[in-house]
């Protein structure tokens, strides 16, 4: 399957500090990328679908301007959590689309903790 | 509003048995069907993908849809301790979305 990864795959940052996480396809250009959180022992949570030389759609109750989505390239999504919170500690997950509707390839997460 | 369900669990096996982990969704017009694993920890990655009634076949997994039940599952043939994990369950939606919706997923657990 295509290759997706994701930087960092854990950072620990103080409240109120912005961080970036980046994902790349690595082996397939990805025109739409997703970006999901994870709670400890819940269910994944799409937050927003970012799409390549557009603004990103956001899922209702995710702050854009919190959770700034950028998607510059057909290989490059980044996400920005900014002026980070304690609450905002979670699993950061990207995903691309292969082009089959529904098939997703993960890239391995980012962890984050705001202290 | 459409509906991934699947029972949380754990559900427990011993080793060399096999797991059924099963799956009902809502949305009738529903065409794609997918099983993800996730261990502890770490991000998803698709095992398998159906799309038409029956089964399917790949190696110790077998997934099987029943489009007219609005059931899927997935068989685990001569578990491992390594297939320890939480099954997530995806089906994408009619009209071709690319976005699929996930149940909760059911935790697994082979034991020796």
């Amino acid at each position: 399957g295509a290759v997706v990864s994701q930087h960092p795959s854990r950072v620990i940052c103080k409240s109120g500090t912005s961080v970036k996480i980046e994902c790349r396809s690595l082996d397939f250009q990805a025109t739409t990328m997703f970006w999901y959180r994870q709670f400890p022992k819940k269910s994944l949570m799409l937050m927003a679908t970012s799409n390549e030389g557009s603004k990103a759609t956001y899922e209702q109750g995710v702050e854009k301007d919190k959770f700034l989505i950028n998607h510059a390239s057909l290989t490059l999504s980044t996400l920005t959590v900014t002026s980070a919170h304690p609450e905002d500690s979670s699993f950061y997950i990207c995903s691309a689309s292969s082009g089959s509707p529904g098939e997703l390839f993960f890239g391995e997460g980012s962890r984050l903790t705001v202290l | 509003q459409k509906e991934v369900e699947q029972n949380s669990g754990p559900l427990s096996v011993p080793e060399g048995a096999i797991a059924s982990l099963n799956c009902t969704y809502s949305d009738r017009g529903s065409q794609s069907f997918f099983w993800y694993r996730q261990y502890s920890g770490k991000s998803p990655e698709l095992i398998m993908s159906i799309y038409s009634n029956g089964d399917k076949e790949d190696g110790r997994f077998t997934a099987q849809l029943n489009k007219a039940s609005q059931y899927v599952s997935l068989l685990i043939r001569d578990s491992q301790p390594s297939d320890s994990a939480t099954y997530l369950c995806a089906v994408a939606a009619s009209g071709g979305s690319y976005i699929p919706t996930f149940g909760r997923g059911t935790s697994l657990i082979v034991h020796p």
